[in-house]
């Protein structure tokens, strides 16, 4: 079944970097926009980061813009999130998502119709 | 930036209830809205996208209406299952911001 599965969580001090990987299966990933979404223990969803099927538009929240860079490959159906300057308000499980329509502007979008099970990211010193 | 308010935070009900949750958008987003479930240490789940149209596989008993700034999530016939949070999500325009979340409990 479709499916996306995070890694490259885990502990790390505030300041520095740890960057997250996303894998895909069981539908063609070039084709979707790719969205990362965070939740703080105990808190609501917070939308990070959105990039286009193929990589040319990415959009970003406010709260990670300049520190927090998205990108894909493509040829090995991964998405990635690049994490730098980390601070203990970017503590959350961190989930990778699909957008719902193919091959379309992102902007606007038809939601996230398939979620990874999400990995922890843990900003302390 | 788009912001998004959910009413209420927290709602009791009982099963076989209707329910009815709102989403309001600080400026119109058109029908660019999203309604997600979420059980404990669980992903979210996509219900219905944009404003109205049902997800594959989720029950006919949710339901979404509304355009421009208000919208509402119906469930006409609570559910065991349904017990949940539920997050409404504007995607009319980035950042693509959700409402801070309604938890439904048993009552």
């Amino acid at each position: 079944q479709v499916q996306l599965v995070e890694s490259g969580g885990g502990v790390v001090q505030p300041g520095r970097s740890l960057r997250l990987s996303c894998a895909a299966s069981q539908f063609t990933f070039s084709n979707y926009a790719m969205h990362w979404v965070r939740q703080a223990p105990g808190k609501g969803l917070e939308w990070v980061a959105l990039i286009s099927y193929d990589g040319s538009n990415k959009y970003y929240a406010d709260s990670v813009k300049g520190r927090f860079t998205i990108s894909r490959d493509n040829s090995k159906n991964t998405l990635h999130l690049q994490m730098n300057s980390l601070r203990a308000e970017d503590t959350a499980v961190y989930y990778c998502a699909k957008e719902k329509f193919a091959m379309r502007l992102v902007v606007p979008g038809y939601g996230m119709d398939v979620w990874g099970q999400g990995t922890t990211v843990t900003v302390s010193s | 930036d788009i912001q998004m308010t959910q009413s209420p935070s927290s709602l009791s009900a009982s099963v076989g209830d209707r329910v009815t949750i709102t989403c309001r958008a600080s400026q119109s987003i058109s029908s660019y809205l999203n309604w997600y479930q979420q059980k404990p240490g669980k992903a979210p789940k996509l219900l219905i996208y944009p404003a109205s149209s049902l997800q594959s596989g989720v029950p006919s008993r949710f339901s979404g209406s509304g355009s421009g700034t208000d919208f509402t999530l119906t469930i006409s016939s609570l559910q065991p299952e349904d017990f949940a949070t539920y997050y409404c999500q504007q995607s009319h325009s980035t950042p693509f911001a959700f409402g801070q979340g309604t938890r439904l409990e048993i009552k």
